[in-house]
């Protein structure tokens, strides 16, 4: 079964610590995994994608295949990376349904 | 330009009722989504639109809920003898297609509070 866990419902930090924000996967295949974030009072909208390999607002995610896992890491937080964020996998290319974990609040104090 | 967009943005209806759901997609996207999401927990596929077809229909809970999208743009969910548990916020998306280097683009989503 396709599945996506995310173990923290609430991640607290202060301004300029490391943030790291589990996810794990259960899939068969080869995977596509994204992190999604959603601000206050905005829509959901996409991170990060883990083909892009790319560094979004200093957050980056490395697909580890062997833990199944597409952790979200961020060196120093920031007060306004403050936000929802869902990891989510779509399990083929051929449909574009993706699965999200529960998600994660990222608290960034001052 | 426009991005999703979702109508209305908040419903309230009595059990039993019917209800009708609409998403105005990006102009030009082709692959529309729905999904629900309740409280605490994150989005849940529903169905999902490539043009005017339903390609993937397999998240839909029950036959009460059904989704159309007769011109490939539009698209209305509706959700008959509607029940407590369906109160949720139903989100839409859409994208350009299905591609590995393809966003999904979501709206503002739909507060349903059944009664």
């Amino acid at each position: 079964a396709q599945r996506v866990t995310q173990p923290e419902k609430l991640l607290s930090v202060f301004k300029g610590a490391p943030v790291e924000l589990k996810c794990n996967y259960s899939y068969s295949g080869s995977p596509e995994l994204f992190w999604y974030v959603q601000y206050s009072r905005q829509r959901l909208q996409l991170l990060l994608r883990h083909i892009s390999r790319e560094s979004i607002k200093g957050f980056t995610a490395d697909l580890n295949k062997g833990e199944t896992s597409f952790h979200l890491k961020k060196p120093f937080a920031q007060e306004e990376d403050s936000a929802m964020y869902y990891c989510a996998l779509k399990g083929s290319s051929n449909t574009g349904k993706l699965i999200f974990g529960q998600g994660t609040t990222l608290q960034v104090k001052p | 330009g426009a991005g999703v967009s979702q109508t209305p943005s908040n419903k309230v209806t009595e059990k039993g009722k019917y209800v009708e759901l609409r998403c105005d997609p990006i102009s030009g996207h082709t692959a529309l989504y729905w999904y629900r999401q309740s409280l605490g927990q994150g989005p849940e596929f529903l169905i999902y639109f490539q043009g005017t077809g339903a390609a993937d229909d397999s998240g839909l809970p029950n036959d009460r809920f059904f989704a159309v999208r007769p011109e490939g743009s539009v698209s209305t969910l509706k959700i008959q003898r509607t029940e407590r548990g369906d109160s949720a916020v139903y989100l839409c998306a859409s994208s350009l297609g299905t591609g590995v280097q393809e966003t999904q683009y979501f709206g503002p989503g739909t507060r349903l509070l059944v009664l």
